[in-house]
């Protein structure tokens, strides 16, 4: 198994631009989520698909952050405009029901 | 409510025995123990059900008293590959079910 896979695993881009982080989850799990990691407020879920519908997106900081999980095996993440102050390491983990989560390698986001 | 880890940081030598915890100020369904190493994403190590017995594998096994709202991971004879940040991830119960959130990290240094 491939583990959970995300693309691109590092991101520069300017302020203003639009960002797109890729998470294809573990094949056959049915929970998907998005973190955010900053050494300010650690590991913050942002929001969670199961069986590709959102269940909870309160931890999304505003309107310029939308995600999306048009079929079981893609995740978007999608950042418009992007600010300095998302810069961050970005996270997608899967989990089988609501077991263990899987992490993927993370989108380290640098925006200046 | 970010649940509250302790301590902050650990240094230990090798085949010393340490103990993290982790505080909530709710109730909780279960509780999650990750392991991440710098500059890789976070790996999961044990998971404790509401109801259910201490888990164990290896020299590391954990606890989980629901009346406390607590729970600790024991490390013991630690090795040198135990170094990492250690971060608990806590679920309530209900509709926020499969959701976790996770206390601020607990640094674990193994020296030689």
């Amino acid at each position: 198994d491939a583990g959970v896979i995300q693309s691109p695993r590092h991101e520069v881009t300017e302020m203003g631009q639009e960002v797109t982080l890729r998470c294809k989850p573990i094949s056959g799990h049915d929970y998907l989520f998005w973190y955010r990691q900053t050494m300010m407020r650690g590991l913050e879920l942002l929001i969670y698909f199961n069986n590709n519908v959102p269940i909870d997106d309160s931890g999304m900081p505003e309107d310029r952050f939308s995600a999306k999980m048009p079929n079981a095996s893609f995740s978007t993440l999608k950042i418009q405009p992007s600010e300095p102050r998302d810069s961050a390491v970005y996270f997608c983990a899967s989990s089988l029901m609501k077991g263990e989560q899987y992490f993927g390698p993370g989108t380290r986001l640098t925006v200046t | 409510q970010q649940p509250v880890q302790s301590p902050q940081a650990v240094i230990l030598r090798e085949g010393e025995d340490a103990v993290i915890n982790c505080s909530s100020s709710k109730a909780l369904y279960s509780v999650h123990w990750y392991r991440q190493k710098h500059g890789e994403a976070p790996v999961f190590l044990m998971i404790l059900l509401k109801g259910g017995e201490q888990k164990g594998h290896d020299k590391i096994s954990a606890s989980f008293n629901e009346k406390k709202q607590q729970s600790s991971l024991y490390l013991t004879a630690s090795q040198l590959s135990y170094s990492g940040t250690y971060f608990c991830g806590t679920a309530a119960g209900g509709t926020s079910y499969g959701k976790l959130t996770f206390g601020q990290g607990t640094i674990l240094t193994v020296h030689p």
